[in-house]
């Protein structure tokens, strides 16, 4: 099992630019989400998928993008890169909301 | 709406001693679930512990304890003979299972540093 995998794990983008962050699970968990670390904030929710087919939006959805086609792939996507969006990303899966949630190594995103 | 305070910002400790790091929650649902993790300095994320709300027993992992009282809301975190390899971000976090919400909710965390 790769368990949750994201790439890339680094990535340098100017500001206006798009990219998509990918993110795979291979322990066909229904749940996913995305995650973004700034010092001093914790980690903020971004948008959650309870399924293939099911998106939906967290605490600091503005900007971003996702959807899930598969449920195993849940890609995130930044529409045009704000110097706000440097950040660590980290992508995770679970069971539920209730269960232990498995987390990617996570990806630096910096916005010159 | 579900929230999760640490109030300890950085807790800098010498080897061997105790540490309790507190994690105070607030939420309008009877059935809700809280967890524990650690983020070393490399980066990843480990997850240490779940807990129910039906189960106020406390837990015992080793060096590990968590004191769960739904009393007063919180769900502390005791390490015990505190070791250099425990220095990390810690984070407390709660999901609720009712009322359609499906989002787990960290607290800012708190930095432990342990000094040899």
């Amino acid at each position: 099992n790769a368990g949750v995998t994201q790439t890339p794990k680094f990535q340098v983008l100017k500001t206006g630019q798009s990219m998509t962050l990918q993110c795979a699970q291979d322990m066909n968990h229904e749940y996913m989400s995305w995650y973004r670390q700034d010092p001093g904030m914790g980690l903020r929710l971004i948008h959650y998928s309870v399924g293939a087919g099911i998106t939906d939006q967290g605490e600091v959805p503005n900007g971003y993008n996702v959807s899930r086609s598969t449920t195993e792939d849940f890609p995130l996507r930044l529409l045009s890169a704000a110097p706000s969006q440097t950040s660590v990303y980290f992508c995770a899966s679970s069971y539920g909301i209730q269960n232990e949630q498995y987390f990617g190594p996570g990806t630096r995103l910096t916005v010159t | 709406a579900q929230k999760v305070t640490q109030a300890q910002t950085e807790i800098s400790v010498v080897e061997k001693e105790d540490v309790t790091l507190d994690c105070v929650y607030e939420t309008r649902d009877t059935t809700y679930y809280l967890f524990w993790y650690k983020q070393p300095p490399s980066g990843e994320l480990v997850f240490l512990i779940r807990r129910n709300s039906f189960d106020e027993q406390n837990e015992i992992s080793g060096r590990y304890s968590w004191n769960f009282q739904k009393s007063t809301s919180s769900f502390n975190f005791t390490i015990t003979a505190s070791q250099v390899v425990d220095s990390a971000v810690y984070f407390c976090a709660l999901s609720e299972a009712q009322g359609g919400s499906e989002k787990l909710v960290f607290g800012k965390g708190t930095k432990l540093t342990v000094n040899p």
